[in-house]
């Protein structure tokens, strides 16, 4: 079984300036990992994975996440926010082999302040 | 096919009533998941199919909760005789099993029910 902790449950920060959402995992076998976005009152949209090969992970939207194995973390980064990144992001992970359901992490709400 | 479509988006309920949403997964998509979230926390497991195959039940899934997904295309997620704890988001989403490859899942808006 794999379980997330993300620490952080909101995070302000000015409009520019970097930021950086946290996620810790848990996993006794090898594992993939997700960042996922949510807008109010919509589904999750993919923000990058990590499935295997360079550990520092580019997405959409700017985002870029690494996996550092030996820390057991994932952590999502971007130099410079935009308040069109005002959201809820949610790390989330899955064993790597064969079918393994995806848990994810409680969330952190960022909120950009202009 | 634009992605995962579930119907509806919205639903209000009185308690005791059934309900029932519908999930239209990405067509190539043989992988079918059912999550459920509930305000200030992340989408938690609920039910998994493979083609029409139901292969694992969380076990927040209640008897009065069933999931069926016939002709391996669209699924069903019913509730019957609803609870005010039944209010969530019920959130669908699919993924293609291309082999030894798994890709990632995909998510549709979500059906929020409120149970009055």
């Amino acid at each position: 079984a794999q379980s997330v902790t993300q620490l952080d449950s909101q995070v302000p920060v000015f409009e520019e300036a970097p930021v950086e959402l946290r996620c810790n995992y848990s996993s006794s076998v090898s594992v993939y990992l997700f960042w996922y976005v949510q807008y109010p009152n919509q589904g999750l949209q993919l923000l990058l994975k990590y499935l295997s090969g360079s550990t520092l992970v580019k997405g959409i939207n700017g985002f870029e996440a690494e996996f550092n194995k030996s820390q057991t973390s994932f952590h999502l980064r971007k130099p410079s926010v935009h308040i069109s990144d005002t959201a809820e992001y949610f790390c989330a992970v899955r064993g790597s082999g064969g079918y393994q359901k995806v848990t994810f992490g409680t969330g952190t709400k960022l909120q950009v302040i202009p | 096919d634009t992605g995962v479509s579930q119907d509806p988006r919205h639903k209000i309920t009185k308690r005791g009533q059934n309900v029932t949403f519908r999930c239209d997964p990405i067509s190539e998509h043989n992988r079918l998941y059912w999550y459920r979230q509930t305000l200030g926390q992340g989408p938690e497991f609920l039910t998994y199919f493979q083609n029409e195959a139901q292969l694992e039940k969380s076990r927040l899934l209640s008897d009065r909760f069933s999931a069926e997904r016939p002709k391996g295309s669209f699924s069903t997620l019913e509730i019957q005789r609803t609870e005010q704890g039944d209010s969530a988001m019920y959130l669908c989403a699919s993924s293609a099993n291309l082999g030894t490859v798994n890709t990632e899942a995909f998510f549709g808006q979500g059906t929020r029910l409120t149970v009055v």
